[in-house]
């Protein structure tokens, strides 16, 4: 099973401020994406990254897969309180989209 | 959720019951799995399903076991419920043309006491 480590696991920060989330493997992985998760609800998938080095933007977050398709980052600026919530990363090796390996999450908390 | 309704979304029994959740879909995907999330474990696969009578065994099957008699139907089975089976279990579907995208269910609370 590859592993996929994120962090900070847990990161607390005032509204306005910027962050960013890493989520690093040793395995290539054909594609990344990226969840955001509530209380009580089931992940959400925020995007999928497919390309070495590719950077893409989603409003105030703007995601990066590495050049050797081995790890990832989320950076959000100017955070807002719902911005809150568990973010989790997933690898994927092939088109199974199931048998992806996911990082454990980073629990992010905006105060306003 | 789009399309996806878990049952019972919460549920506290005892050590040694039997446990069925179930999982509906209305999106005609062909792939569904299990998971299970803890803290400090993120989400694991517990059986995933290809199709109809069509399932498989993911990375935490141990004391699992599944069920798919329909295309929008998959049923998790703990045929004797243990404490350290306390999670919240979450369903997901994704298809085949779908780039890894997986939709998941609202998920479903278990307590084993």
């Amino acid at each position: 099973t590859q592993l996929l480590e994120q962090s900070p696991q847990f990161l607390s920060i005032q509204e306005g401020e910027n962050l960013t989330v890493y989520c690093n493997s040793s395995s290539v992985f054909s594609s990344l994406q990226w969840y955001r998760q509530e209380p009580g609800e089931g992940p959400v998938l925020l995007v999928t990254v497919v390309t070495g080095g590719e950077v893409k933007k989603l409003k105030r977050l703007t995601f990066q897969f590495g050049d050797a398709r081995k790890d990832s980052s989320l950076h959000i600026t100017a955070a807002q309180p719902g911005d809150t919530g568990l973010y989790l990363c997933a690898g994927a090796r092939n088109t199974n989209a199931g048998k992806s390996t996911f990082g454990d999450g980073t629990t992010l908390t905006v105060k306003p | 959720d789009a399309g996806i309704t878990q049952s019972p979304r919460h549920k506290v029994t005892e050590t040694g019951t039997p446990v069925t959740l179930r999982c509906h879909q209305t999106e005609n995907h062909r792939y569904m799995y299990w998971y299970r999330q803890d803290p400090g474990h993120g989400l694991r696969l517990i059986h995933y399903s290809y199709g109809v009578k069509d399932t498989d065994k993911g990375e935490v099957s141990d004391g699992y076991s599944v069920s798919r008699s329909k295309t929008e139907d998959f049923l998790l089975t703990l045929e004797s419920a243990t404490s350290s089976q306390t999670s919240v279990y979450f369903c997901a579907i994704s298809d085949p043309v779908g780039a890894n995208v997986l939709t998941f269910g609202a998920g479903s609370r278990l307590t084993v006491l």
